[in-house]
């Protein structure tokens, strides 16, 4: 399973853009970038998933360069509550969903 | 569609009793993962089931076991309980290459 590497916490303020990166040197042809956001005593909630290029949902987006060797989550335009943990995964989706979590990055935004 | 189901929500057990969870995957998600949340180790994967096999393991020891039904529901069971094993309990569930879908946990208590 790659490891993953990414910023141990952040800070920003209401109404920027944050972008998270995360590294995945060792990434493995047939795995998939997964980000989960987590606030406290919950289950972490799916963000956004991709393979390549460029992904884009309603709540964020997310940049994997063409070597797949790192991956950043762009969050547009953050509010307080999206005060979280924000985890970076990597791993073969095709053989089941194990995952090895990181410590994570915690974001605080500030007012 | 209804999310992740976990039950109990909450637990409290001594050390040596066994103890059984219970999860409820998305409706036609085949494929439950378990994993242990603690402050001192962080998300751990405990096992993965598929279609009623064990298609992941984790580096749990024996005590930590799991089963999942023909309805795809999954139970972990952990015996002989010890003080370390007082965590956040949570369960996911996934369907092919989505992501996967954490339900609120269950926090289990040991004295």
């Amino acid at each position: 399973l790659a490891k993953t590497t990414q910023p141990i916490s952040m800070d920003s303020y209401e109404g920027q853009e944050v972008n998270i990166t995360c590294s995945h040197n060792n990434i493995a042809t047939n795995d998939y970038i997964t980000w989960y956001q987590q606030f406290p005593s919950q289950g972490p909630r799916f963000i956004i998933q991709g393979y390549k290029t460029k992904v884009t949902n309603e709540v964020a987006s997310l940049f994997i360069p063409a070597d797949r060797k790192s991956s950043t989550l762009s969050l547009p335009r953050v509010s307080l509550s999206d005060t979280a943990v924000y985890y970076c995964l990597v791993g073969d989706i095709d053989y089941g969903q194990n995952f090895v979590f990181g410590p994570g990055t915690r974001l605080s935004v500030l007012p | 569609k209804a999310g992740v189901t976990q039950t109990p929500r909450y637990l409290i057990k001594t050390r040596g009793q066994q103890v059984t969870l219970s999860c409820s995957p998305i409706s036609g998600h085949r494929s439950v993962s378990w994993y242990q949340q603690t402050p001192g180790q962080g998300l751990q994967f405990l096992f993965e089931y598929f279609s009623e096999t064990q298609r992941n393991k984790g580096n749990f020891p024996g005590r930590f076991s799991g089963r999942q039904f023909s309805n795809s529901r999954s139970e972990m069971n952990v015996s002989t309980l010890e003080l370390g094993d007082s965590a956040l309990y949570l369960c996911a569930s996934s369907y092919g290459t989505s992501g996967a879908f954490f339900g609120p946990g269950t926090r289990l208590t040991v004295l």
